[in-house]
């Protein structure tokens, strides 16, 4: 059974710090891995990675692949309160081309 | 920004009762999903939909459930009688390409329903 395990499951920092979220899987014929922030309803997309030690950037969220080990992580430098939300990791893969397997995602509140 | 919507935002309905819950995927996007996310747990994928048919279903996608994509723009989720642990958000996602092909998926705001 493919499993996407994120970690810590909450964190809680003051205005600008720098986070790292932790994202590890389990998935055969995996392809791709995908972070998601979740406020109060809909997902919305940061990041897809697909390949290993190529460091995605938007701003002050960037995010990096670990193919070899089977971990991905998303920082955040200099939080705001806005950064407050659900970091949501999910993985494509496991013989499907349609399914995206979600972690518990990662609860981060950045207080003022 | 093309979004994708879904109605209601929120149903409560009586146990037993059928439900469907609309989306308007984005429109030039081919493949459409619904995932759920009971509270307090993990979203969870229902089931996929391409070229007018299931693509791929979870065991959590039952006979109780359908999928239909009646007209060229709506994709519906029919629950023919609820139960109370249908209670979740339900998030319509759709993407240009499977994921597969490295398609990333665009959600919808939910829509919560409530089993009583």
């Amino acid at each position: 059974e493919d499993k996407v395990v994120q970690s810590p499951l909450s964190l809680v920092v003051h205005e600008g710090d720098t986070v790292t979220l932790n994202c590890s899987y389990e998935v055969t014929n995996f392809r791709s891995l995908l972070w998601y922030k979740q406020e109060k309803k809909a997902p919305t997309f940061l990041f897809m990675l697909t390949s290993s030690g190529i460091e995605k950037k938007s701003g002050r969220l960037s995010s990096i692949l670990d193919k070899k080990e089977l971990f991905s992580i998303l920082n955040i430098t200099a939080t705001q309160t806005g950064d407050s939300a659900i970091y949501l990791c999910a993985v494509g893969g496991g013989g499907s081309n349609y399914k995206l397997t979600f972690g518990k995602g990662t609860l981060l509140t950045v207080n003022p | 920004e093309p979004e994708v919507t879904q109605t209601p935002s929120h149903q409560v309905t009586q146990m037993g009762q059928e439900v469907i819950l609309r989306c308007v995927p984005i429109s030039n996007h081919l493949y459409f999903y619904w995932y759920r996310q009971i509270l307090g747990q993990k979203v969870e994928f229902l089931v996929s939909f391409y070229n007018n048919e299931i693509s791929e279903k979870s065991e959590i996608f039952d006979d109780q459930f359908s999928v239909e994509r009646p007209d060229g723009s709506n994709f519906t989720l029919k629950i023919r009688s609820t139960k109370l642990e249908d209670s979740a958000m339900y998030f319509c996602a759709s993407s240009p390409v499977g994921t597969g092909d490295h398609g990333e998926l665009f959600f919808g705001e939910g829509s919560r329903l409530t089993v009583l």
